[in-house]
């Protein structure tokens, strides 16, 4: 069974920094790209970050880059998101998923003093 | 502002069919495929529909999707009360090299 866990969310202050891991199961995770993808509180789906099988390509929505780094560990099955410098308005649930179809159950970030 | 524009609501009584749009534009509806997106309350979001107009195992006949041009449709046959939820399209945007999203359309069946 295709499986994806996240984890590492929480509460945090504003300019302060989290990382989000997502651990995969029940498939080959270096065969598939990889996607973090957020929902702020009574909001809609904002499509955050993706990476390339090997980690060689990389996109960001706009408002997360240069702050927002996202990896993986193929030999680990899991991938992760750094984010620093974390603004009130990154509070969201946060989902991985595989490709753009399997999704996770979710981990919450909250920013805020 | 999304960049994919959906209804924000849609509505329909047991056993009707309803049809929720997404409106896009070249570089994303116009030049790639259409994802759909149920979310049941509470839950993650689910892949009802990809490359436009394919289902995943799992997923009912009832729910088929459809694209021309630079939109794409999700119809929903047979209306059910447990199809009440938010509705989502998705697709790659080749100029912002990012994956937009619709806002969302909520389903209420009657």
């Amino acid at each position: 069974e295709v499986q994806l866990v996240e984890s590492g969310g929480g509460l945090v202050q504003p300019g302060g920094s989290l990382r989000l891991s997502c651990a995969a199961s029940g498939f080959t995770f270096s065969s598939f790209w990889m996607n973090w993808v957020r929902q702020a509180p009574g909001k809609g789906l904002e499509w955050v970050a993706n990476i390339k099988q090997d980690g060689s390509e990389k996109y960001y929505v706009d408002s997360v880059k240069g702050r927002f780094t996202i990896s993986r560990d193929n030999a680990k099955n899991s991938l992760y998101l750094q984010m620093n410098s974390l603004r009130a308005e990154d509070t969201a649930v946060y989902y991985c998923l595989r490709s753009m179809g399997v999704w996770g159950q979710g981990t919450t970030v909250t920013v805020s003093s | 502002q999304s960049v994919l524009t959906q209804p924000p609501s849609a509505s329909g009584t047991p056993g009707q069919r309803v049809t929720i749009s997404c409106s896009g534009s070249s570089p994303n509806i116009g030049s790639n495929a259409v994802n759909w997106y149920q979310q049941l309350p509470g839950t993650a979001p689910k892949l009802l529909i990809y490359s436009s107009n394919q289902r995943p195992a799992g997923v009912p006949d009832r729910f088929s999707g459809s694209k021309s041009g630079t939109s794409a449709s999700l119809a929903i046959s047979g209306l059910q009360s447990e199809d009440e939820a938010d509705y989502y399209c998705a697709a790659w945007d080749d100029s912002l090299n990012a994956w937009v999203f619709g806002g969302g359309t909520k389903l209420t069946v009657l």
